[in-house]
């Protein structure tokens, strides 16, 4: 079946550095990727999500490519707030049948920014 | 205004006690999940929903049951609950769009099972 291997956590950075969560994906098929993010005490909340390969996603900050032939979406970001502490999910989408479909999550990266 | 709810946010049961996790969404999605989480395993899929009516095991599905009496509730039952089912649980609702959908979540729920 699909699966998602992350950076395991925790990792822990300071204030204005540089932040690479590595996330690579198996699948027989041509999925969707994500990346959400689930802040203290919230559900998760998608970040971003890219559904071709070689296109790029993303928001706050946050960014990933979806490489298909290194099988690879990494999450970067230049210069990390404290407010960026969360934990990180890359999930793939699969279809279950028809037009449904679901999610297959890694399982996540909790990062913790110190000022 | 909140578009997947959950009751109750915390629960305590005792071992052998009948759960019931309830789920709301306001989303008119067809699609809902339901998700366990915890620590090393990050989320894991428990049963899911097509529509009012149907219910699909999920990754997990061994002692949970799953309901979804009408288009915006899908619940999940733990008719025997045990210590190991003790967990943040998630709802979700999901469009049919394929694979550009995604899933919106709600707050979560906390049991612990004693």
């Amino acid at each position: 079946g699909d699966s998602v291997t992350q950076t395991e956590g925790p990792v822990t950075l300071s204030e204005g550095t540089s932040l690479t969560v590595n996330c690579s994906y198996e699948t027989k098929q041509y999925p969707t990727l994500f990346w959400y993010v689930q802040y203290p005490g919230e559900g998760p909340q998608l970040l971003f999500k890219v559904p071709k390969a070689n296109e790029k996603g993303s928001s706050r900050g946050f960014e990933a490519t979806y490489n298909k032939e290194a099988t690879s979406f990494h999450l970067q970001k230049a210069s990390v707030q404290e407010s960026d502490s969360a934990v990180y999910y890359c999930a793939l989408s699969d279809h279950s049948g028809g037009s449904n479909y679901k999610l297959t999550f890694g399982k996540g990266t909790l990062l913790t920014v110190t000022p | 205004e909140a578009a997947v709810t959950q009751s109750p946010r915390n629960k305590v049961a005792v071992t052998g006690g009948k759960v019931t996790l309830s789920c709301n969404q306001t989303n008119n999605h067809n699609n809902m999940y339901w998700y366990r989480q915890d620590t090393g395993h990050g989320l894991r899929l428990i049963h899911y929903s097509y529509g009012a009516g149907s219910t699909e095991k999920g990754d997990i599905p061994d002692g949970y049951k799953a309901s979804r009496p009408s288009q915006e509730n899908f619940s999940l039952i733990l008719e025997l609950a045990t210590p190991s089912q003790t967990s943040v649980y998630f709802c979700a609702s999901g469009g049919d769009w394929g694979v550009y959908a995604e899933q919106f979540f709600g707050p979560g729920t906390r049991l612990t099972v004693l």
